[in-house]
């Protein structure tokens, strides 16, 4: 059984450039949750996608968006990327939305 | 805004018994108490879960009294490698898109 990957592992931006996020959930996993999480802080929610369709959303502006493809895998965009922007940015899947989450290692994104 | 309560940190030597409360004053009827376990650089890991009495699995245990406003996670003689952060959660884990909702958690530190 292959367990949540992200990618990439860690990554640079600039201000006001975009970033794209990949996740590939658990293998049976039909959901997947989107977290920001900064330094010192815990995971914060974003988004999250079932089946295709976003499903519940965080306090996060629309500049954060995402997508989630046939095969259940997912992307994160951020436009317009701001230094607060910098934190780790997990992905966790579940099967049906259900609140046992996995969670992948997570991209350390970096703005600057 | 995180619905639980737990001290910032915690020291422990080697070998001995750990227990980290939480307080969740406000717990729902349909909701769960779920513990994940992060360790730096990567995504939160699934401890244990439970919504009464005593829960126990290979890596922990969970003690819940009956009015359900506080739980206490016990690690038996943790070693280095414990040294994480541990985060307390409540929410319904029936319903289908609830996002977990971490606080800042509890920074475990396994001295030698």
């Amino acid at each position: 059984e292959t367990g949540v990957t992200q990618s990439p592992t860690h990554l640079i931006k600039t201000r006001g450039q975009q970033v794209t996020l990949r996740c590939s959930s658990q293998s049976g996993h039909n959901t997947v949750s989107w977290y920001q999480q900064a330094l010192g802080q815990g995971p914060q929610f974003i988004f999250q996608y079932y089946r295709e369709e976003e499903n519940g959303r965080g306090n996060f502006p629309p500049r954060f968006s995402g997508l989630q493809f046939p095969n259940y895998s997912s992307e994160l965009n951020v436009n317009a990327l701001e230094l607060d922007d910098s934190a780790l940015y997990l992905c966790a899947s579940s099967s049906g939305g259900a609140y046992t989450q996995y969670f992948g290692p997570g991209t350390r994104l970096t703005v600057l | 805004l995180a619905k639980t309560t737990q001290p910032i940190s915690m020291d422990s030597y080697e070998g001995q018994e750990v227990n980290i409360t939480c307080s969740h004053n406000n717990i729902a009827t349909n909701d769960y108490i779920t513990w994940y376990q992060q360790f730096p650089s990567q995504g939160p890991r699934f401890i244990i879960q439970g919504y009464k009495t005593k829960v126990k699995n290979e890596v922990a245990s969970l003690f819940i009294p009956a009015d359900r406003k506080s739980s206490t996670l016990s690690l038996p003689r943790v070693s280095l490698s414990d040294t994480a952060v541990y985060y307390c959660l409540v929410g319904d884990r029936n319903s289908g898109n609830t996002p977990l909702v971490f606080g800042k958690g509890t920074r475990l530190s396994v001295i030698a």
